[in-house]
């Protein structure tokens, strides 16, 4: 069964960092890209980036580059992403999604909240 | 702000037929994909490539492309289809995801 396992839940602190991590399983993990999508509470879908699992190159939105990082180990078939300087609007439910030819996301994550500790 | 525009909402009663549109100026050249999602759960992909669906998707999700709009088509909807849905493509260079800002249907 293909899947990707997210970690749990993150309380955030304004200013600091939070690195979500996002588990294959039941596929060529190298075969693919992951793409990183968030959704503010009662918001839509919002893209933030990819990396492509084989060569590990990413291409981030605009609106994160600077602040988003995306790695992948293919070791341990994981791929992660990082945000830095966290503010409260980043308040949201952040998906992993396999990426597949003509930009199709065909699996996700369960997603992993990112939340205010105020 | 969203390059692709989705009506905020629509209606249907049981069984009849619900279109939810998305226009940009991504179409026709770049390929419209969409996804269902009800509350509290991921995404989940029901129309790729404009009109293909996906092995298990019911048959009464289709997909159509004109010009400079797409449209999920929903026949015969039931009341499990009352959810967020979401169309999706790339911008002109195919370098950016683009999503529209989504419609949530209603089955009455």
């Amino acid at each position: 069964q293909e899947q990707l396992v997210q970690s749990g839940t993150e309380v955030m602190q304004p200013g600091a960092s939070v690195k979500v991590s996002c588990k294959a399983s039941g596929f060529a993990f190298s075969g693919y890209e992951i793409h990183w999508v968030r959704q503010a509470p009662g918001q839509g879908l919002e893209w933030m980036g990819w990396i492509n699992l084989h060569s590990g190159g990413t291409n981030y939105a605009q609106k994160f580059q600077g602040r988003v990082t995306m790695t992948r180990d293919t070791s341990i078939r994981t791929a992660y992403m990082e945000v830095t300087r966290l503010r409260s609007d980043d308040t949201a439910v952040y998906y992993c999604a396999r990426g597949i030819p003509s930009g199709v996301f065909d699996v996700w994550g369960q997603g992993t909240m990112v939340t205010d500790s105020s | 702000s969203h390059e692709l525009t989705q009506p905020p909402s629509v209606s249907v009663s049981p069984g009849q037929t619900a279109r939810i549109t998305c226009s940009g100026a991504a179409f026709p050249n770049q390929y419209a994909h969409w996804y269902q999602q009800k509350p509290g759960q991921a995404p989940v992909l029901v129309i790729y490539k404009d009109t293909a669906r996906p092995s298990g998707i019911p048959g009464r999700f289709s997909g159509s492309s004109s010009g400079a709009s797409v449209t999920l088509t929903i026949s015969g909807v039931q009341a499990e289809d009352e959810a967020d849905y979401y169309c999706q493509s790339a911008d002109s260079s195919g370098t950016s995801v683009l999503f529209g800002g989504g419609t949530k249907l209603t089955v009455l």
